[in-house]
Formats: C-alpha cells, structure tokens, sequence
C-alpha cells in the first residue's frame, strides 16, 4: 500500500529557533497534503493544506507566518515551525491522498515537537 | 466542525465482535464515509472506507445504513491490537478532512 514518510520521528529544541518537519510520498503523487496537529488526549487538528505548486490554506487560527508550508514536488511536502516556543510543543502529522485516485488518506508516523 | 458524532470510549472481550457506531446526519451525496484507527504516538492509519454499500477487507467490515446517516465499523474478533481510538470520517475526493473526537476503544484480555 501507499506510504507517506514523515520525518523526524522527534525533535527537541530551544525556544526561538525554527524546526523543518518533511512529509513524503513514497509510492505515489500527491498534489494535495493535509498538516494536523495533536495535543495529548484530544482529536487531530487541521491546520492547513498543502497544494502542490501553490499557497497553501491555513485553517481559521492557524498563523501562517509562524508555521510555513511548501509543497514544491509532487512527492514532498514540508513545515516550518519558525521561532517555535514551549506552547508550540505538539505532536504534528502530515496525510496525503493519491492524485486521482483514491480517497483514501495516508498519514506519516507523526512528529513530536518539544520546545524547551 | 467534525460532521461526525461517536461514543466517547467503548470496551470489548477479546476474541469477541466489536460494533463501533457512526452519526452522520449531515452527509451530502458525494461524501465517502472513511474509518481510520489511531495507537498512541502514531498516525492514523486507514481501516476502511464505503459509499452505499457495505465493505469487507481483512481488518474490519463497514455497514452502511440504507439512508446513509448513520454507519458501523465491525471488528469480527477484537484482539489486544485493536485497543486504539477509531475515528469515522467524512471525505469528498481530497478535500479537506476534519476529525471528530473519535472512539476510544479499550480491549480486556
């Protein structure tokens, strides 16, 4: 099946540098790529989707000066937290769906972000 | 907002059926009902995914009320594995996917 490789698995780092998380599909294209969220004990939380080639479009709440995204191949999606500070501390998830085929989402195995 | 309600947490014999229930009262007709399972520290992973009719694969079965309202996900023989939080989702082709609180699901030995 369909695999998407998210990377890193966790990331520890000082409060005000910025970290790169990077979502791939391994197997198939994916023009669309959705960023989530994850506090502990509660639900995924969109954040914003990623269009391969084009802006992405961030979710009411979300600042997109702080977490950049760009979608710049079909294969690569990747998100900055940028001057990241302990509130930022989260466990972050990419999905992808096949171009043209499926609905099926595909997730990475997640991030964990922890800002001293 | 998620377009789906479910049970807070359900419990469940191993070895024995398991009837996760889906409300989705809202549903439009392009909307593909989508069930994805999560273990802790993980990311959601696919489980099944139906239209009208009811699904089969080798994880679970997928029944699907004849309105469409409303859905089940059935797990024939629930192992320990299985203890996870299910998440019944609506998605139309690619289009953004907002989940709900999900279903905790915990599997007694």
């Amino acid at each position: 099946g369909a695999v998407v490789s998210q990377h890193p698995s966790w990331v520890i780092c000082k409060s005000g540098t910025s970290v790169k998380i990077e979502c791939r599909s391994l197997d198939f294209q994916a023009t669309t790529m959705f960023w989530y969220r994850q506090f502990p004990k509660q639900s995924l939380m969109l954040m914003a989707t990623s269009n391969e080639g084009s802006k992405a479009t961030y979710e009411q709440g979300v600042e997109k000066d702080k977490f950049l995204i760009n979608h710049a191949s079909l294969t690569l999606s990747t998100l900055t937290v940028t001057s990241a500070h302990p509130e930022d501390s989260s466990f972050y998830i990419c999905s992808a769906s096949e171009t043209g085929g499926s609905e099926k989402l595909f997730f990475g195995s997640g991030t964990q972000l922890s800002v001293l | 907002d998620a377009k789906t309600t479910q049970p807070n947490s359900m419990e469940s014999n191993e070895e024995e059926p398991v009837h996760l229930p889906c409300n989705h009262s809202t549903i439009s007709g392009t909307d593909y009902i989508h069930w994805y399972r999560q273990l802790p520290s993980q990311g959601p992973e696919y489980v099944i995914h139906g239209l009208t009719s009811n699904v089969n694969n080798r994880m679970a079965s997928l029944a699907i009320a004849e309105d469409r309202k409303s859905s089940t996900l059935i797990l024939h023989r629930a192992t320990l594995r299985d203890a996870a939080v299910y998440y019944c989702i609506l998605n139309t082709g690619g289009f953004k996917t907002i989940f709900g609180a999900g279903t905790r699901l915990f599997v007694k030995a």
